[in-house]
């Protein structure tokens, strides 16, 4: 079955620092791959996917994630964290050659402290 | 122009009444869906529709109904709600890859 994983309930890091939210992923094929975040009372915001090309991927305010085939990962990635990217992120698939639904890994919860 | 829209945004109902949340989308999307966000925050699939038919059930209990009147509508009917019920439920529409989420409705069931 595919599906994705967040290791990490939660991860506390210091403003200004670099944050990483881990995502591993189970999937055959070549996999689609997405992260949304949702902050406090709201619906889940579109930051970034990968389908395929550049192993880097950039997205909305200012994160990104890397792909890695041989780890199976799709770690996000800012290099400097604000007290506002405090927020549940959620790590996704929808498998290999963009099959309908979305599997959500089961969030990470990201605090920023000033 | 909101992209997908849902309303309610918040119901409080009693056990036993059934209810319904509208969902539309104005996005020109294929592919609508229906997530339901439980107390621990996991998001899963409950229903997809791709141009007014049903795609995807995800063993859901027969007392959800979803009904796709046009491919910018899915709205999802919920008969004798239970107390497990209480949930957000998140509408979302898809093309080519890319989801676009409603805000959610957070439904509670007393």
């Amino acid at each position: 079955a595919q599906s994705v994983a967040q290791p990490e309930d939660q991860v506390n890091v210091a403003e200004g620092n670099p944050l990483t939210v881990k995502c591993t992923y189970s999937v055959s094929g070549n996999p689609y791959l997405f992260w949304y975040v949702q902050y406090p009372n709201r619906g889940l915001q579109f930051l970034l996917k990968y389908i395929t090309g550049d192993n880097l991927v950039k997205g909305s305010y200012g994160f990104e994630a890397e792909f890695n085939k041989s780890q199976t990962s799709f770690h996000l990635k800012k290099p400097s964290a604000l007290v506002s990217d405090s927020a549940l992120y959620f790590c996704a698939t929808n498998g290999a050659y963009n099959t309908d639904k979305l599997i959500f890994g089961t969030g990470t919860r990201l605090q920023v402290f000033p | 122009d909101t992209a997908v829209s849902q309303t309610p945004k918040y119901l409080v109902t009693q056990m036993g009444n059934d209810k319904s949340i509208k969902c539309e989308q104005n996005l020109g999307h294929d592919t609508m869906y229906w997530y339901k966000q439980d107390s621990k925050k996991f998001l899963k699939i409950m229903f997809s529709y791709n141009n007014k038919e049903l795609i995807i059930n995800e063993t859901v209990p027969n007392r959800f109904s979803p009904k796709s009147p046009d491919k910018a509508h899915l709205n999802l009917h919920i008969n004798s709600l239970e107390l497990g019920d209480s949930a957000v439920y998140f509408c979302a529409s898809s093309l080519h890859g890319g989801y676009t989420f409603g805000s959610g409705t957070r439904l509670t069931v007393v």
